[in-house]
């Protein structure tokens, strides 16, 4: 079985560009989690989705970071405009539902996000 | 405010030694869970244990153990003979159960654990 996916692996871009982050969750898998861990720092949550909806954005730092879920599948992470401190690694979670009481989250790779 | 403190930013150890990975964790929730995440080189975060705060059961899985104090609000995982495999960034992560059903961890920074053959 499949696990997590995250593209790409790394990605270096300039800041002021626009970079888009995919997640694959595991087939079947309703709830979806961003996390980041900023360099020096602990990984902190950013949202989470149950199918196409946003159930929890509480930790997205600002407005140039947007998160989508089309379809309920894949979902895309853009930061437009990159700033310096968006640098870090992007973590993407999926999970079943239920939360922790219940529930496994299972951890994609992470996308390491350079910004210059 | 939840926190999750892990003093230990490296350790090293020779192999066959045993280790303890510290994690101390502050909520004023009652109703908590700990985790232990384990990165290894390949990047991704391996769930290895779940503890729930009505649950101070000390865990052994293996090489693995687990002791939670509630008194000290530490949650400590100690490796038995520590092979070159277990070479990782260990996370202590805690949870208070919002009742949405999300899981909004909160991280520790991690301890990078070296073992040399």
């Amino acid at each position: 079985e499949a696990g997590v996916t995250q593209f790409p692996s790394h990605s270096v871009i300039e800041k002021g560009q626009t970079v888009t982050l995919r997640c694959d969750p595991i087939s079947g898998h309703d709830n979806l989690y961003w996390y980041r861990r900023v360099m020096g720092k602990e990984i902190k949550f950013l949202l989470h989705f149950v199918k196409e909806s946003k159930q929890d954005e509480s930790g997205m730092p600002n407005n140039r970071f947007l998160a989508e879920r089309t379809g309920g599948t894949y979902s895309t992470l853009k930061v437009q405009p990159a700033e310096l401190e968006d640098s870090g690694v992007y973590f993407c979670a999926s999970s079943t539902g239920g939360g922790p009481k219940n529930e496994k989250l299972f951890f994609g790779s992470g996308t390491q996000l350079s910004v210059l | 405010a939840q926190k999750v403190t892990q003093a230990q930013t490296e350790i090293s150890v020779v192999e066959k030694e045993d280790v303890t990975l510290d994690c101390v964790y502050e909520t004023r929730d009652t109703t908590y869970y700990l985790f232990w995440y384990k990165q290894p080189p390949s990047g991704e975060l391996v769930f290895l244990i779940r503890r729930n705060s009505f649950d101070e059961q000390n865990e052994i899985s293996g090489r693995y153990s687990w002791n939670f104090q509630k008194s000290t609000s530490s949650f400590n995982f100690t490796i038995t003979a520590s092979q070159v495999v277990d070479s990782a960034v260990y996370f202590c992560a805690l949870d208070a159960y919002s009742g949405a059903g999300s899981y909004q961890l909160t991280f520790g920074k991690g301890t990078k654990l070296s073992v040399i053959p």
